[in-house]
Parts: structure tokens; C-alpha cells; sequence
């Protein structure tokens, strides 16, 4: 397994800043991701950070209001930039190793007034 | 996107009862994975299912890959109230680099 932690865990922003959210990995891995979950919901994926190259992202994401950066194997960020109170969500990064287990950290609350 | 119909929605028990809740797609997966979240914690990894009609346990829980590899089932027998939260399905889409697609949830709230 993989131990992953996250900072900042909470945070809250006023409208038109930007964050950004760090992850850690305790070892190196393959694939780390990133994901929003807004209150009440289940887990959104927002984009695979790409060691080396610029981050995949999914449907409805954009790069502009979320950068990542992946430089290594082991620590990725993920920037909520022009935040906006719909952005007020746990972000949560995930990582795989050699296997199709995935494993979180433990979020990061954001709150955008 | 894709979706992942996950039942019930939340679920009321008994300490030391059965429950079971499931995953249904229209889609074939390739690999299911069942976590638990608790309040202000991720999601944390319970049992991973790799081929149609494995069925895998870990403690109390117990898992099963449908064999049309587009369902998957969770039990947990003889519940505490630790077992509280929501647990989510997840399932890597056929042809998918690892990325997950995950259940809506089922609170699980144990009574004593």
C-alpha cells in the first residue's frame, strides 16, 4: 500500500485567489490522480497528474482553473485557481503503485467566501 | 460519463446484523474496489476484486466481481457500530489507464 498525505487539510479562500493543494506519496508510484468531492457527493475525477508531462484531464475540467504539476514519482499539486464559492469542495489526491489498488489521502477542505 | 448505479442509498441496521449493497453498470470493468469514508477522512481501500466471479473476503466483508463483470456486491456480516459510513463502489472502465469511476454511496448507519 501506499501512504499518502495532503497539505493544506482545510483551508478557507476568499473569491478570485488561488490554492494549491500538495500530495505526497510515501514511495514512489506510477499514477497519481486528482479528485473533487463536493458536500454530500461522491468522488469526481478531475485529472491524472502525468510524471513528466502535462496532466490528462477529464470531461468538464479545465487546465486553466486546475494545474497540476507532477514533477517526481512521489509528490504532485493541484492549483483551484479564480476560486469561486462553487469551488468549495474536498480535493483528494490518489495514487497506484505497481498495482490496480488505489489509495487516498485524507482531502483537503476547501471553503471559498 | 459513465456511472456506476450503487444501492441502497443509505441503509439502517441493527448492531450484529447482515447488510449488503451493490453496484450495477451498463458497462464492462475490469477491476471493482470497495472503500469506506468516514466524516473528515478519505476514502480508505477494503477489498479489491481483479476477475469475473472472484469473490474475496477481508474480516466481516465480503466481495464478489459479477461474472458479466458489470455488477459487484459488498457484504459485511455481524455489524458494529464502528462499520458506520459511507462505503462506495469504484470500478476501472475496460480500456482505462487505472482511472475510477465511483458509486454514488451508501450511508451505512448502525444502531445498538
Amino acid at each position: 500500500s501506499a501512504v499518502i498525505s495532503q497539505k493544506p487539510s482545510r483551508d478557507i479562500c476568499q473569491r478570485g485567489t488561488s490554492l494549491t493543494i500538495q500530495c505526497q506519496v510515501d514511495s514512489q508510484v506510477t499514477m497519481m490522480f486528482w479528485y473533487r468531492q463536493q458536500p454530500g457527493q461522491s468522488l469526481t475525477l478531475i485529472a491524472t497528474a502525468n510524471q513528466g508531462s502535462e496532466a490528462t484531464y477529464e470531461s468538464g475540467f479545465v487546465i486553466d482553473k486546475f494545474p497540476i504539476s507532477r514533477p517526481n514519482l512521489t509528490f504532485s499539486t493541484l492549483t483551484v485557481s479564480n476560486m469561486s464559492p462553487e469551488d468549495s469542495s474536498i480535493y483528494l489526491c490518489s495514487a497506484n503503485g505497481n498495482s490496480y489498488e488505489q489509495y487516498f489521502g485524507p482531502g483537503t477542505r476547501l471553503t471559498v467566501t | 460519463g459513465q456511472q456506476l448505479n450503487q444501492s441502497p442509498q443509505s441503509m439502517f441496521i441493527q448492531e450484529g446484523e447482515d447488510v449488503s449493497m451493490n453496484c450495477t453498470s451498463s458497462s464492462i470493468f475490469n477491476t471493482w474496489l470497495w472503500y469506506k469514508q468516514d466524516p473528515g477522512e478519505g476514502p480508505v481501500l477494503l477489498i479489491a476484486l481483479y476477475k469475473a466471479g472472484e469473490l474475496t473476503s477481508n474480516g466481516r466483508l465480503t466481495a464478489q466481481f459479477g461474472i458479466t463483470r458489470k455488477d459487484s456486491f459488498l457484504n459485511i456480516s455481524a455489524s458494529i457500530p464502528s462499520d458506520v459510513g459511507i462505503y462506495f463502489c469504484a470500478g476501472q472502465l475496460k480500456g482505462s489507464a487505472r482511472q475510477l469511476t465511483f458509486g454514488s454511496g451508501t450511508q451505512l448507519t448502525v444502531l445498538p
